[in-house]
């Protein structure tokens, strides 16, 4: 069946760095993606979406690459900051929506 | 505020009484879904519904119901809640099923003892 998966369970990284969580998926007819934030004790927040028509797609210190060839997508994390400390997940949604594990990002002060 | 919004936030029951979690939305969206999430098993989708009066099962149904009968509230009903059931639940609004973004109410935290 279809899947969707994080590269990672967990991301540590220093505040100020960059971030990069990795996502692959399996079904190479998905064209619909998005990236969601869960911060402890709240549900899923939407963050940015992208579809298969686009390599790039860029929001407030936020980046989604999709590379359709070797059906991977990433979340960067620009300047990472402790806010930014949360699990993120990668869904594919051409179809209902598919969720990956998660990851979680640990921002160290 | 556009919002969904579940109640309740923290439940802790016994085996077999049956329970209702309340889920509703403020953003006329069509398409309404319940998920479960639980440690290493990520979100997993129960029931969904596409419009008034139109559910059908997700991914793990068994042992839950729903009804969907205005637009804005999409209750979960477990008519004898199990331990199995324990889990973290949401639920979710969209416009449509796909390639549209989905809208998470707060979670429901679920103790079946």
């Amino acid at each position: 069946g279809e899947s969707v998966g994080l590269h990672l369970p967990t991301l540590s990284v220093q505040e100020g760095d960059n971030s990069i969580i990795n996502c692959a998926y399996s079904n190479s007819a998905s064209d619909y993606f998005i990236w969601y934030k869960q911060e402890s004790g709240k549900g899923p927040q939407f963050i940015i979406d992208i579809r298969s028509n686009m390599d790039k797609r860029q929001g407030q210190r936020v980046t989604v690459l999709l590379n359709k060839t070797v059906k991977h997508l990433s979340l960067q994390i620009a300047a990472t900051q402790p806010g930014d400390s949360a699990v993120y997940f990668c869904a594919e949604g051409t179809g209902k929506l598919i969720f990956g594990q998660g990851t979680t990002l640990q921002v160290k002060p | 505020e556009a919002q969904v919004t579940q109640n309740p936030r923290y439940l802790i029951t016994v085996t077999g009484k049956k329970l209702t979690v309340t889920c509703s939305q403020n953003m006329n969206h069509e398409y309404m879904s319940w998920y479960r999430q639980d440690p290493g098993l990520g979100l997993r989708q129960i029931y969904y519904s596409m419009n008034v009066e139109v559910t059908d099962k997700g991914d793990v149904p068994e042992g839950y119901k729903v009804s969907r009968k205005e637009k804005r509230n999409f209750p979960l009903i477990l008519e004898s809640p199990s331990p199995n059931q324990t889990s973290l639940y949401f639920c979710a609004s969209s416009f449509g099923q796909a390639n549209t973004e989905a809208f998470f109410g707060q979670g429901t935290r679920l103790t079946v003892v």
